[in-house]
């Protein structure tokens, strides 16, 4: 069965620095998402990606986060500086958007540590 | 605005009893509804799902009925296992304007042996 991927599955870096997080959405899949956990909290909403562009972000997505689709498979979120807060579990997710009914599958997730 | 409540947790069980994770909504137009369930340390699994009122989801012995008139989705299970031992997040997804979805903030359910 076909699953979203991500790498790496844990990263770990210093205040300030960039990551990227990167994602393999399932192949035939149109929109693409990112959400955050932080460690013991609810899921949060990033931002959406369909066409090419943002579809919609939340307040939290703000200009030290970019996302970007590279090629036909991959896609990554940027965090050009990353604080101290942003630790969290990063999920992508993918899905279809037929006759405007959506299923969304999520992968494993990077877990980001930031010190 | 769009929002997803469900029962705090932890909930803990004795295994082979009855489960029930409440769940309501509150949402503009027609939202798909879904029960995604997080076992430790591992991401989110899609667990169940129902797009309009009075379907009703199931799998692995878990069902979830969406009732419009009550703004619900609760979560139900016959008889629960130690493997069921994870946290649940009831969600919606709404099908307009794009398709962001809303997680609840999960509730942990602990079946004991």
């Amino acid at each position: 069965e076909p699953e979203v991927t991500q790498t790496p599955s844990h990263q770990v870096t210093q205040m300030g620095q960039e990551v990227i997080l990167r994602c393999v959405p399932i192949s035939n899949h149109l929109y693409f998402y990112w959400y955050r956990q932080i460690l013991g909290q609810k899921v949060e909403f990033l931002v959406s990606f369909y066409n090419n562009e943002i579809s919609e972000k939340s307040e939290i997505f703000d200009d030290q986060f970019s996302v970007e689709r590279p090629d036909g498979s991959n896609f990554t979120l940027k965090i050009r500086s990353t604080k101290l807060e942003d630790s969290a579990m990063y999920f992508c997710a993918s899905g279809v958007g037929v006759a405007g009914v959506e299923t969304q599958y999520f992968g494993p997730g990077t877990r980001l540590l930031v010190l | 605005g769009n929002s997803v409540t469900q029962m705090e947790g932890p909930v803990t069980l004795s295994e082979e009893a009855f489960l029930t994770i409440n769940c309501t909504y509150t949402a503009t137009g027609y939202p798909s509804l879904f029960w995604y369930v997080q076992y430790p340390g591992e991401g989110l699994q899609l667990l169940l799902k129902a797009t309009k009122a009075d379907d009703k989801g199931s799998n692995k012995g878990f069902e979830a009925t969406y009732r419009k008139e009550t703004t619900s989705f609760h979560l139900e299970k016959g008889s629960v296992q130690v493997s069921d031992s994870a946290v649940y997040f009831c969600a919606l997804t709404r099908n307009t304007g794009g398709f962001k979805t809303i997680f609840g903030a999960g509730t942990r359910l602990f079946v004991k042996a």
